[in-house]
Parts: C-alpha cells; structure tokens; sequence
C-alpha cells in the first residue's frame, strides 16, 4: 500500500517552454501532497505544500508563478514549470500523506527535468 | 525552522560489517522519517519513528526524543544496501512538512 507515482519520469525541454509533472496517490487519497527538490548530490528541499481543493503554500524563496500547482483532487497533483530555463534542470519529487497515516509521508520515483 | 544534522557524511563498509548512522533535530518533533534513497532517485521509507525502538529485518532505529537525536542501525551490510540514508524531521510547529538532513552516502564493497 501507499503508492505514488509521477509522470514523466524524465523529460527534456527547451529554455522557455512549460513542462508539467504529475502526481498520483495510487492506493489511497491523499490530504495533503508536497513538492520537493534535490540537486545532484545534495539534500531535498521543500518547495511547497498542496491541499485539494486549496491554493498551495509555497515555501521562502521559491517563485508561485514559476511553479505552478494544482490540487485538483485527492488522488492527483500537478506541478508546472512555467518558462523553463536551465537552472530549473533538476530532480523533482513529490509525496502524500493519506488521511489514514496522516504523518508518514511517501514518495514518488521522481522526475528529472533537464532544461536544454 | 528545524535545523537536522545527519553523520558521518559518507561511510564505507566491508560486506558484512555493521554500522550507526546518527540524526540529530534541533528541537521538539512529532515526526521522525528515515527514508533509503536507491541509485534511481526513489526515496523509501524505512522507519516511521518519533519515539521509541523499531526493527525491521536487518535495520533497526532508535529514537531518544527528549535528546533529540535518532539512530539507525545497519547490520550485517549487503552491497544492496548502497545509497543514501535520509533522516527528516517535522517540528510540532511545522504541522506536516519535513525537513531533511543532509544525508549519509553509504557504500558497501563486496
């Protein structure tokens, strides 16, 4: 139990196209889902925080418009990196929490965004 | 926010051996996450651990709350074993967000 998926798992764009990163909760419906990033090498870092039905928070630093969210229900969220540009190339991974364990978050496999 | 310190950074072993990775979290949890990270990038979760002792086949993890730090504990290393090892917090504050720390690069040779 508590599977989650995101789609793509990789994907090559252009600098100043979109790209948009699924989120799915296989198995269970999800309160609450986050987005995280993580440099080679280096530790994940929080972006923001999605709630169904609810604008995302979105952590210090990190620009709203540039990272788009949506929470169109409890079993999907989506991410979407508006304007590309190469130092967005990075790997990005979602989680969920189910309203059954409500603490322990899972993850996705990851999406690696590389940004040409 | 809370600040998790994970050590030692890297550590090699000797199939076989055994060895303690350490989490330290710089105030009050409610949410203590070890998480396996493998080669592809998939985090998986090991312990679910805010309190107490907890084993699972090979693995093992001991949380100490009131001192703020948490152990986890490999034994008897397989070369699968190989990867990163997270540790993440959630402060009572932070309702449901984690932070990571900065993770400990394990590599087991045969």
């Amino acid at each position: 139990g508590a599977v989650v998926s995101q789609h793509p798992s990789r994907v090559i764009c252009k600098s100043g196209t979109s790209v948009k990163i699924e989120c799915r909760s296989l198995d269970f419906q999800a309160t609450t889902m986050f987005w995280y990033r993580q440099f080679p090498k280096q530790s994940l870092m929080l972006m923001a925080t999605s709630n169904e039905g609810s604008k995302a928070t979105y952590e210090q630093g990190v620009e709203k418009d540039k990272f788009l969210i949506n929470h169109a229900s409890l079993t999907l969220s989506t991410l979407t990196v508006t304007s590309a540009h190469p130092e967005d190339s990075s790997f990005y991974i979602c989680s969920a929490l189910s309203y059954h364990r409500p603490y322990e978050q899972y993850f996705g496999p990851g999406t690696r965004l590389t940004v040409t | 926010g809370i600040q998790v310190e994970q050590s030692p950074p890297d550590l090699i072993l000797q199939e076989g051996a055994n060895s303690t990775l350490r989490c330290n979290f710089s105030d009050s949890v409610n949410n203590l996450q070890w998480f396996h990270q493998n080669p592809w990038g998939q985090l998986i979760n090991l312990f679910y651990i805010p309190s107490g002792t907890k084993q699972n086949g090979r693995l093992s993890a001991t949380t100490v709350a009131t001192e703020r730090y948490s152990l986890l504990y490999i034994s008897s290393s397989q070369t699968t074993d190989s990867g990163v090892y997270f540790c993440a917090s959630g402060g009572r504050a932070a309702g449901n967000k984690l932070t990571f720390g900065g993770g400990t690069r394990v590599l087991v040779k045969p």
